[in-house]
């Protein structure tokens, strides 16, 4: 089964709010985790990644933090804007391969 | 920077063919892997190659099967085609070392009828 899962499956907010999206790994033993976001007929793209030896980093209107302790991490995307609005999957690196979450809806609301 | 291309982007075939994919990575990238995406399975990993080697193998059945050409390019293929075959497959590209930065294409929309 899938290593890595997202607490929700859909989420809707309103336009210029922060939202959150949240993700639990089981892997206590996984030292990379990279975010994606996938819009409709697309596929995946990067956003932002961190390491296990860090728990917070900073992209352009996204910060992702990681919880070792809890094998938790979130991507907090900041102002959202109707662009954002798209799939986000979490995933973890292990062995050149990832494994992702289901994937959490993100709606914005005008 | 050309970002990764898949052909066809779309393809219908039926139970019982075989079909094959093809993945063009980003220029410089070694590194190419496969993922089947479906509404109820999501993301999966199917292989990844490097340097024309398969380094790692998800866990789908033989029929699936991928190769990497001195180029970089990718194909897969999967033979005996089911109907449970029909999903979305994403094609990865990253520089293989110890970058873990992958980027996708855009698919190839397989549908078995």
């Amino acid at each position: 089964g899938e290593s890595v899962g997202l607490h929700l499956p859909t989420l809707s907010v309103q336009e210029g709010d922060n939202s959150i999206i949240n993700c639990a790994y089981s892997n206590s033993a996984s030292d990379y985790f990279i975010w994606y976001k996938q819009e409709s007929g697309k596929g995946p793209q990067f956003i932002i990644d961190i390491r296990s030896n860090m728990d917070k980093r900073q992209g352009q209107r996204v910060t992702v933090l990681l919880n070792k302790t809890v094998k938790h991490l979130s991507l907090q995307i900041a102002a959202t804007q109707p662009g954002d609005s798209a799939v986000y999957f979490c995933a973890e690196v292990n062995d050149y391969k990832l494994s992702f979450g289901a994937g959490t809806t993100v709606t914005v609301r005008a | 920077k050309a970002g990764v291309t898949q052909t066809p982007r779309y393809l219908i075939k039926t139970r019982g063919q075989q079909v094959t994919l093809s993945c063009s990575p980003i220029s410089g990238h070694r590194s190419v892997s496969w993922y089947q995406q479906t509404p109820g399975q999501g993301l999966q990993f199917l292989f990844e190659y490097f340097s024309e080697t398969q380094r790692n193998k998800g866990n789908f059945p033989g029929r699936f099967s991928g190769r990497q050409f001195s180029n970089s390019r990718s194909e897969m293929n999967v033979s005996t085609l089911e109907l449970g075959d029909s999903a979305l497959y994403l094609c990865a590209s990253s520089t293989g070392g110890t970058a873990y930065e992958q980027y996708f294409g855009p698919g190839t929309r397989l549908t078995v009828t």
